[in-house]
């Protein structure tokens, strides 16, 4: 199985501030990583897909990048909405697939 | 407006059955393959199942393989989840999604399955 290892697990940031968030592949999986945001009581909601496509809807601040191993989530601008877990998970072995174990995002 | 609203949950018995719901609607539902993932209380995701758009082929993670079915009907939009032999540890949010390729697309708001004695 693929294993997929997010860090930081907490993250406190002020508003304003740019974070970035990590999420690293125990194996080489191109870009097949997507990025999903849930808020307090709510479902998983797809933010980014095959590491840095957008998806309509989403706000401009949240991007993604990386390739292989190694991946990032930044969110430009942090807003009080964003407080929020957030998972990746990868389909580089679709249908099988695996998520990482989230980094929450609080607010300082 | 792609809607997944699942049901069945509740609690049940270590050793018990359950069949979950998800009843689908806003899109071409048999154009789809569809998941389920679970939310344990921990807050781990794990990928239950996976169904082919038109149902002949499902996937499941070694560890499902054995006690979980799932299927679809796509005349009534609708994908299942039978699950059987329960366990503590299958305690979870049961969530069905969309996939549009590779990616989960879109979620339901989840079924609660508590299994306790």
């Amino acid at each position: 199985d693929i294993l997929l290892t997010q860090s930081p697990a907490i993250l406190s940031v002020s508003p304003g501030e740019r974070v970035s968030l990590s999420c690293r592949a125990s194996q080489s999986i191109g870009t097949s990583i997507h990025w999903y945001q849930q808020r307090t009581n709510g479902s998983p909601r797809l933010l980014i897909k095959y590491a840095s496509e957008s998806i309509s809807g989403i706000p401009s601040r949240f991007s993604g990048s990386g390739s292989g191993t190694d991946f990032t989530l930044t969110i430009n601008s942090v807003e009080s909405e964003d407080i929020a877990d957030y998972y990746c998970q990868q389909s580089n072995s679709w249908p099988t697939y695996t998520f990482g174990g989230g980094t929450k995002l609080e607010i300082k | 407006e792609v809607m997944l609203v699942e049901s069945g949950g509740g609690l049940v018995k270590p050793g018990g059955s359950l069949k979950l719901s998800c009843a689908a609607s806003g899109f071409t539902f048999s154009s789809y393959a569809l998941s389920w993932v679970r939310q344990t209380p921990e807050k781990r995701l794990e990928w239950v199942a996976t169904i082919s758009s038109g149902g002949n082929y499902t996937y499941f993670p070694d560890s499902m393989k054995g006690r979980f079915t799932i299927s679809r009907d796509n005349a009534k939009n609708t994908l299942y989840l039978q699950m059987s032999s329960l366990r503590s540890e299958d305690t979870a949010i049961y969530y069905c999604a969309r996939h549009k390729a590779t990616v989960a697309d879109y979620w339901g708001q989840g079924t609660t399955l508590t299994v306790s004695s």
